[in-house]
């Protein structure tokens, strides 16, 4: 199992550029969530998804958006990217995201981008 | 507001030289403790969870523990190979997200 993949590694954007993050996960999980790492913030919850369908926003949604395609797909989209989105972006899965359980979260290897 | 703080920020020892880091959390009905690990460049990789007070988990040389406000990573004669950075993470009540401490950065020289 290749566990939680993300494309690409590595990007840079000009200001007002967009792009798709990818993320795919093999591990038949319901839960699906997407992160950004900063020096000094440590992780922030930027979008989730409790099931195939359903998206919720976390605590860093500005500027981002994001589609559940399929069980397995959690893609997130820069519409027009500024440089306070340079980070470093983890996508994550978990068996299922519900009140009153907590299960593990899995992360992918990261996608590192820079806006100029 | 539900918060995860870790201490220190940064820890160097010595091989050999057995040492703990810190999670302190304020979060509302812990539904569960998370430790991770994370070496430069990668993503973090799950090592435990633990659910409630008293439980204990280990992994080699690595031992996890709970109390009602605190976790305590335990890293018993540690190598050079278990530099990295240590994340701890809780799920609250409404099991929606997990709440991530800032980390704790350990280098072990040989």
């Amino acid at each position: 199992n290749a566990g939680v993949t993300q494309t690409p590694k590595f990007q840079v954007l000009k200001t007002g550029q967009s792009m798709t993050l990818q993320c795919a996960q093999d591990m038949n999980h319901n839960s699906m969530y997407w992160y950004r790492q900063d020096p000094g913030m440590g992780l922030r919850l930027i979008y989730y998804s409790a099931s195939e369908g359903t998206t919720d926003k976390g605590e860093v949604p500005n500027g981002y958006n994001v589609s559940r395609l399929n069980k397995r797909e959690f893609s997130l989209r820069l519409e027009s990217a500024a440089p306070s989105q340079t980070s470093v972006y983890f996508c994550a899965s978990s068996q299922r995201l519900a009140p009153g359980s907590s299960y593990e979260q899995y992360f992918g290897p990261g996608t590192r981008l820079t806006v100029t | 507001e539900d918060q995860v703080t870790q201490s220190p920020e940064a820890l160097r020892l010595q091989e050999g030289e057995s040492s703990s880091l810190n999670c302190s959390y304020t979060v509302s009905g812990l539904r569960g403790l998370f430790w991770y690990r994370q070496d430069p460049g990668k993503g973090p990789e799950f090592l435990f969870t633990l659910y409630s007070a008293g439980e204990e988990k280990e992994k080699e040389r690595l031992k996890a523990t709970l109390t009602k406000k605190e976790s305590f990573l335990h890293i018993t004669a540690p190598k050079p190979e278990d530099s990295a950075t240590y994340l701890c993470a809780c799920s609250n009540q409404a099991g929606t997200a997990l709440i991530f401490g800032k980390g704790t950065t350990l280098s072990v020289s040989s």
